[in-house]
């Protein structure tokens, strides 16, 4: 079974600070990463992708990519109330399943995070 | 960019009838759309991938003859959940990829089923 892990939170920081979110994952040959975010009763929205072990910043966002240690992480500087949601991390994977498609994005549970005021 | 449009957002339906969601894309054509569901405080669950003139591929574990997906041109896949019941209530939701052969998914606003 290929997974996604994350810690289910909830992460709580203040505002203005910087909020770390983390993920791992089984599948070695997987090789596109990204961070959702879901808003309560909403569906998800892309946040970061990343392909390359480092770093990748966009705006506020910074996401890290280690492949070797199946590890990545999403940063999120200078926090605001508005941050405050459920943050999925999905990992492509290929192969399936029987039966199962040979693309596949796998999501993580997800980290509930509060930035409060 | 580009945009699924989904619908009902929201559907309550009693036990033992049968449930359509369509998923449209607006702007791109899709020869593959993703059904995802996703239970209150879990992760979104892929249930099938819809191949447009073709049929449909279904993960482990999810009944083919209950959610009927049908993905008749390259804009528009449907989900049908036939004879629903309780355990069926839940947030599905549909996406695609823009771009073919690219990774990343856009997706629908989710539909909310209750079933009564």
């Amino acid at each position: 079974q290929k997974e996604v892990e994350q810690n289910s939170g909830p992460l709580s920081v203040p505002e203005g600070a910087i909020a770390s979110l983390n993920c791992t994952y089984s599948d070695r040959v997987s090789q596109s990463f990204f961070w959702y975010r879901q808003y309560s009763g909403k569906s998800p929205e892309l946040i970061m992708s990343i392909y390359s072990n480092g770093d990748k910043e966009d705006g506020r966002f910074t996401a890290q990519l280690n492949k070797a240690s199946q590890y990545v992480s999403l940063l999120i500087r200078d926090s605001q109330p508005s941050d405050s949601a459920t943050y999925l991390c999905a990992v492509t994977t290929f192969g399936g399943n029987s039966g199962g498609s040979n693309y596949k994005l796998t999501f993580g549970k997800g980290t509930l995070l509060t930035v409060n005021p | 960019g580009a945009v699924v449009s989904q619908h009902p957002s929201w559907v309550i339906c009693k036990s033992g009838t049968s449930v359509k969601i369509e998923c449209r894309s607006l702007d791109f054509q899709a020869t593959t759309m993703f059904w995802y569901r996703q239970f209150p405080k879990q992760s979104l669950m892929l249930m099938a991938t819809s191949n447009e003139g073709s049929k449909a591929t279904y993960e482990q574990g999810v009944e083919k003859d209950k959610f009927l997906i049908n993905h008749a041109s390259l804009t528009l896949s449907t989900l049908t959940v036939t004879s629903a019941h309780p355990e069926d209530s839940s947030f599905y939701i549909c996406s695609g990829r823009p771009i073919p052969g690219a990774n990343v998914l856009t997706f629908g606003a989710g539909s909310r089923l209750t079933v009564l």
